[in-house]
């Protein structure tokens, strides 16, 4: 079954350090990525994709990831981080099924960004 | 990006009931999705709702607990029914325009069963 795994549950940061959320994903077929991010008491919003080309992407707020394909990986970094990034970081992997496809989401990483 | 709605925002229900859920798109998609988020938890994918015919269940969810309607493209409703505390949670609405577009969501519905 397909899966996607993010290696930390909780991260704790101060300001100007930085950043980065490892994911990896279980499926062999072509794949879409994304980070989402959840602010506290917010939906969820869309950090950054990747679809296709060049597989360092950016994204919102001074965020980017990278794909590396043979690694089946997605990680997400920021050089340095602020307080208002404190927020629950989602990666997702949208497996394609015939003409649609399907989003998987990892557990979720908690960060918390201290003043 | 599209807008989605859900109402109610959140609910305290009895347990044994039913409760509808209404998601409401503002403009045409080709898919919609509904999550539950447990506390502390990730997403996990309840059903695809398609237009016109039976949702498409992930393993775990069945039709009788968790029916779905899609009877167009901007509007879907998950009903979550006979409930018990392990059903508190909060139920996501999700949409996009194709397998090739990202997914976009509603605040969703914070479910409390008591």
């Amino acid at each position: 079954a397909q899966s996607v795994s993010q290696h930390n549950h909780h991260v704790i940061l101060s300001e100007a350090a930085s950043l980065e959320l490892g994911c990896n994903y279980s499926y062999g077929g072509t794949v879409n990525l994304f980070w989402y991010v959840q602010y506290p008491g917010q939906h969820l919003q869309l950090l950054l994709k990747y679809f296709s080309g060049d597989p360092l992407v950016k994204g919102i707020k001074g965020f980017e990831a990278e794909f590396i394909k043979s690694k089946f990986s997605f990680n997400l970094r920021k050089p340095s981080v602020q307080w208002s990034d404190t927020a629950e970081y989602f990666c997702a992997v949208n497996v394609r099924s015939g003409n649609t496809g399907k989003l998987i989401f990892g557990q979720g990483t908690t960060l918390q960004v201290k003043p | 990006s599209a807008v989605i709605s859900q109402k109610p925002s959140r609910d305290i229900c009895q347990r044994g009931t039913s409760l509808t859920i209404q998601c409401q798109v503002d403009s045409q998609v080709t898919m919609m999705f509904w999550y539950r988020q447990q506390p502390g938890q990730s997403l996990t994918l309840i059903a695809t709702a398609n237009q016109g015919s039976e949702a498409t269940y992930e393993s775990g969810f069945v039709i009788d607990k968790f029916p779905i309607s899609r009877p167009n493209l901007t509007f879907s409703t998950l009903t979550v029914s006979n409930m018990s505390p392990e059903d508190s949670s909060i139920y996501l609405c999700s949409g996009a325009q194709g397998w090739d577009t990202e997914a976009f969501f509603g605040q969703g519905t914070r479910l409390t069963v008591v």
